[in-house]
């Protein structure tokens, strides 16, 4: 059984660019969420994808966009990148809405 | 809004010393969960709780929900090198989607 998996592993960026991060979930889950975590603080969260539909947004703007595909794997987009981006990403599948998630390994984004 | 609270921020034992971190909604909870994650890694899921005053363990480690479903802790006895790491609750409130995180209980042990 192949766990959740990201890339790319870290990214650097310049303010005004735009961003695509990729994730493929774990075996026999349909569920995706993406989360933020900047240095020394909790996840946050972003949004979630539940068969191929946006299922849940937090507080990010419309710049935060996301995908989810038939095999169920995701994308995150950010585009107009801002200084404050600069963070952990981590997309999480579960096998369903609210269960418990698996974490993938995570993509350290440095926005300059 | 909807946010979950958890303390101490940060907590440094001797190996062998008990540890406990709290967390506290101020709206009812759906579930909690708790995760650990280690210096450099991503967050590994614990435990699910789900019934009021739900009492769960795991080896060393006890996890409660509380009667009103507004409150968590996670209890570590003995505590162990290998323990260190942050510790995080994770709320789903009622008719929403989200898991809503702590800031995290950052442990650090002294063998």
């Amino acid at each position: 059984e192949t766990g959740v998996t990201q890339s790319p592993t870290h990214l650097i960026k310049t303010r005004g660019q735009q961003v695509t991060l990729r994730c493929s979930s774990q075996s026999g889950h349909n569920t995706v969420s993406w989360y933020q975590q900047a240095l020394g603080q909790g996840p946050q969260f972003i949004f979630q994808y539940y068969r191929e539909e946006e299922n849940g947004r937090g507080n990010f703007p419309p710049r935060f966009s996301g995908l989810q595909f038939p095999n169920y794997s995701s994308e995150l987009n950010v585009n107009a990148l801002e200084l404050d981006d600069s963070a952990l990403y981590l997309c999480a599948s579960s096998q369903d809405v609210g269960g418990e998630q698996f974490f993938g390994p995570g993509t350290r984004l440095t926005v300059l | 809004g909807q946010q979950v609270m958890q303390i101490p921020q940060y907590q440094h034992v001797q190996e062998g010393e008990d540890f406990t971190t709290y967390c506290n909604s101020s709206t009812t909870l759906s579930n909690i969960q708790w995760y650990k994650q280690r210096p450099g890694g991503h967050p590994v899921f614990l435990i699910q709780l789900v019934k009021s005053g739900e009492v769960k363990k795991q080896k060393r480690l006890t996890f409660q929900f509380g009667e009103a479903k507004k409150n968590s802790s996670l209890h570590i006895t003995a505590t162990q090198t290998t323990d260190v790491g942050t510790y995080f609750c994770a709320g789903t409130f009622q008719g929403a989607q989200k898991l809503v995180f702590g800031q995290g209980t950052r442990l650090t042990i002294n063998p």
